[in-house]
């Protein structure tokens, strides 16, 4: 089975400008959750998205926003990109929004430098 | 949202087992007790989790407290490839998401 794929690996953006980032779950999952890791931290929830509706947020101002698609695939966009968005973005697939037997399988996620 | 405390290093030899603790002395009765790690330049692997029993798997073995105040992960034998940040997070019935703290950095030495 392939595990949850993110794209692009590594971006560089200009502060003030927006970014799409984009994750392919992994077959079979139906939930798709997006952290942010800023350096030596852990990661931060950002928001899930269950069958292309969001049903939980962190605490990240409306400029961060998603989309989850009928094939349970995923993006994360960011508006008006600010120095401290610089970070590790990560997505994580599940089988099940709200099942805890299951846990959640990560990518590799996207490294952001915002400048 | 209950919190976990863990130490922010650890080392151990390699071939040799390895308890990585965590204390969680608010948990609710309806927390289940997850252990992830991340390797360097990865993102965070799930490892294990656990209710109220002890639990194994084919990485390792969660043992948690009889009060569930808290727990430890156990490595059974050490090798390189297990140096990671080890994250032992709380998770709700009502909630979806993993609060993550700095969690234990594991060095193994050859």
């Amino acid at each position: 089975e392939t595990g949850v794929t993110q794209s692009p690996t590594h971006l560089i953006k200009t502060r003030g400008q927006q970014v799409t980032l984009r994750c392919s779950s992994q077959s079979g999952h139906n939930t798709v959750s997006w952290y942010q890791q800023a350096l030596g931290q852990g990661p931060q929830f950002i928001f899930q998205y269950y069958r292309e509706e969001e049903n939980g947020r962190g605490n990240f101002p409306p400029r961060f926003s998603g989309l989850q698609f009928p094939n349970y695939s995923s993006e994360l966009n960011v508006n008006a990109l600010e120095l401290d968005d610089s970070a590790l973005y990560l997505c994580a697939s599940s089988p099940s929004a709200g099942a805890l037997e299951y846990g959640y399988t990560f990518g590799s996620g996207t490294r952001l430098t915002v400048v | 949202d209950a919190k976990t405390t863990q130490p922010n290093s650890m080392e151990s030899n390699e071939e040799e087992p390895v308890h990585l603790p965590c204390n969680h002395s608010t948990i609710s009765g309806t927390d289940y007790i997850h252990w992830y790690r991340q390797l360097p330049s990865q993102g965070p692997e799930y490892v294990i989790h656990g209710l109220t029993s002890n639990v194994n798997n084919r990485m390792a073995s969660l043992a948690i407290a009889e009060d569930r105040k808290s727990s430890t992960l156990i490595l059974h034998r050490a090798t390189l490839r297990d140096a990671a940040v080890y994250y032992c997070i709380l998770r709700d019935v009502g909630t979806y998401k993993y609060i993550f703290g700095t969690g234990t950095r594991l060095k193994v030495l050859a």
